[in-house]
């Protein structure tokens, strides 16, 4: 079955940085646009940001953008996010998710998240 | 900028009865690109609407997706027990609602 596994997670310090990784198995990985969503402890989901199957579009919420870097290594199916500068307000649960191919733009499979903590 | 919002913020219902939602876009958005998501305490956000009414694969038929132009519904027929969580909408693969959280009454 379609597996999404977020690892890279942890506490990290304000001004620090972090690469999180999402390794996926049991789709062709280099057929789907991919997601990242993040979830601060107690709130809403926040899209983060999206890369299209070859990275050659790439989007990034205004939250993030200049910060945080998506990138993807089809060979190895695994979807990364270099996060820099890092403030207390990246704190959340960082979910990859994979969007639909069926041209909806909907999520349609989820990891189960890594957690990201920026304290001093 | 898009924004969604969605009401209301809480839901209290018994168990066998109807849950209505809102999601309400702060300027006309295509239908085809909107979206419902369950999050149960712990769990990662789960797929149910997709294209405003599709219900994705195993979502049972008590869920129902309706609207178009700024406004849409998320209808739940009779909540089982296993409905009670917080419901997002989504549009156009990024922007998320800041979701409805359906509890027990």
């Amino acid at each position: 079955q379609v597996q999404l596994v977020e690892s890279g997670g942890g506490l990290v310090k304000p001004g620090g940085s972090l690469r999180l990784s999402c390794a996926v198995s049991a789709f062709t990985f280099s057929d789907y646009y991919m997601s990242w969503i993040r979830q601060p402890p107690g709130k809403g989901l926040e899209w983060v940001s999206y890369i299209s199957t070859t990275s050659s579009h790439i989007k990034y919420a205004d939250s993030v953008k200049g910060r945080f870097t998506v990138s993807r290594d089809n060979a190895k199916y695994t979807l990364y996010l270099q996060m820099t500068s890092l403030r207390a307000e990246d704190t959340a649960m960082y979910y990859c998710a994979r969007y639909d191919s069926n041209g909806y733009y909907e999520l349609d499979f989820w990891g189960q998240g890594t957690l990201v903590t920026v304290s001093s | 900028e898009l924004v969604l919002t969605q009401s209301p913020g809480t839901l209290s219902l018994s168990p066998g009865e109807r849950a209505t939602l809102s999601c309400r876009a702060s300027q006309t958005v295509s239908s085809t690109y909107l979206a419902w998501y369950q999050q149960k305490p712990g769990q990662a956000p789960r797929l149910l609407i997709y294209g405003a009414s599709n219900r994705a694969t195993g979502v049972p038929d008590r869920f129902s997706g309706s609207g178009s132009g700024a406004d849409f519904t998320l209808t739940i027929s009779g909540l089982e027990p296993e409905d009670f969580a917080v419901y997002y909408c989504q549009q156009s693969g990024s922007t998320f609602g800041p979701g409805t959280k359906v509890d027990i009454k």
